[in-house]
């Protein structure tokens, strides 16, 4: 199947500085999604993005697909970016829409 | 919408017990997905359904785990007898899958202690 590698596995940042996490998959696909599971383990979408770049506030998000990588960037960080952040993709050749998710990274983001 | 609605939020129960999990999909979605989140496993696909129709189970640990789907808009996970290793988060999923693709949504989760 799919693998899914996210890096770094765990990130110390000091409030109000910026971080980059990467997501490298191993095939095609057509969708890849960004997560943050907060401290109360609640799974919050952040971004649906199988291809070029979005942002939203203080995030944003690049996919690369024919390198089969996608970015996070999280800017001026503060302390409720805490949390893991997941990224799942779903296979190109899937009629199913399976997602399967990477190991996380771990933020934790000080005053 | 109220979004992906399961039930209950925490559960605490004896070894070989039945637990039953409950999931309510987002209204007009079509697919339906129960993760599992350990901290040895992280989260794993337990199951998928497709149009109310199992298409893959090949993550359900074994025979003690059953999942249902008898329509459009409820699911169930079961697990009988329940066992201490069952302890876990678990997650229902919700998507509109078509030939695109499209964003999943996750429920708040059920905590499950087994004891």
């Amino acid at each position: 199947g799919i693998q899914v590698e996210q890096s770094p596995p765990d990130l110390i940042l000091q409030e109000g500085a910026n971080s980059t996490l990467r997501c490298n998959f191993s095939d095609s696909v057509n969708n890849l999604q960004w997560f943050h599971q907060n401290p109360w383990g609640q799974l919050i979408n952040l971004f649906y993005i199988p291809s070029g770049t979005k942002q939203n506030g203080r995030l944003s998000a690049t996919t690369v697909a024919t390198e089969r990588y996608s970015l996070l960037y999280i800017s001026s960080s503060q302390t409720t970016d805490s949390g893991v952040y997941f990224c799942a993709v779903v296979k190109g050749s899937s009629n199913t829409g399976k997602l399967i998710f990477g190991q996380g990274t771990t933020l934790q983001v000080k005053p | 919408d109220a979004g992906v609605i399961q039930s209950p939020r925490h559960e605490v129960t004896e070894m070989g017990q039945e637990v039953t999990l409950r999931c309510k999909p987002i209204s007009g979605h079509n697919s339906l997905f129960w993760y599992r989140q350990t901290m040895m496993r992280g989260l794993e696909l337990l199951i998928y359904f497709n149009n109310n129709v199992p298409i893959d189970d090949s993550g359900m640990p074994e025979d003690r785990f059953s999942a249902k789907m008898p329509n459009a808009s409820f699911s169930t996970l079961k697990i009988q007898p329940s066992e201490p290793r069952d302890s876990a988060v678990y997650f229902c999923a919700s998507s509109l899958w078509g030939p695109m693709g499209t964003e999943a949504f996750f429920g708040q989760g059920t905590r499950l202690t087994v004891v």
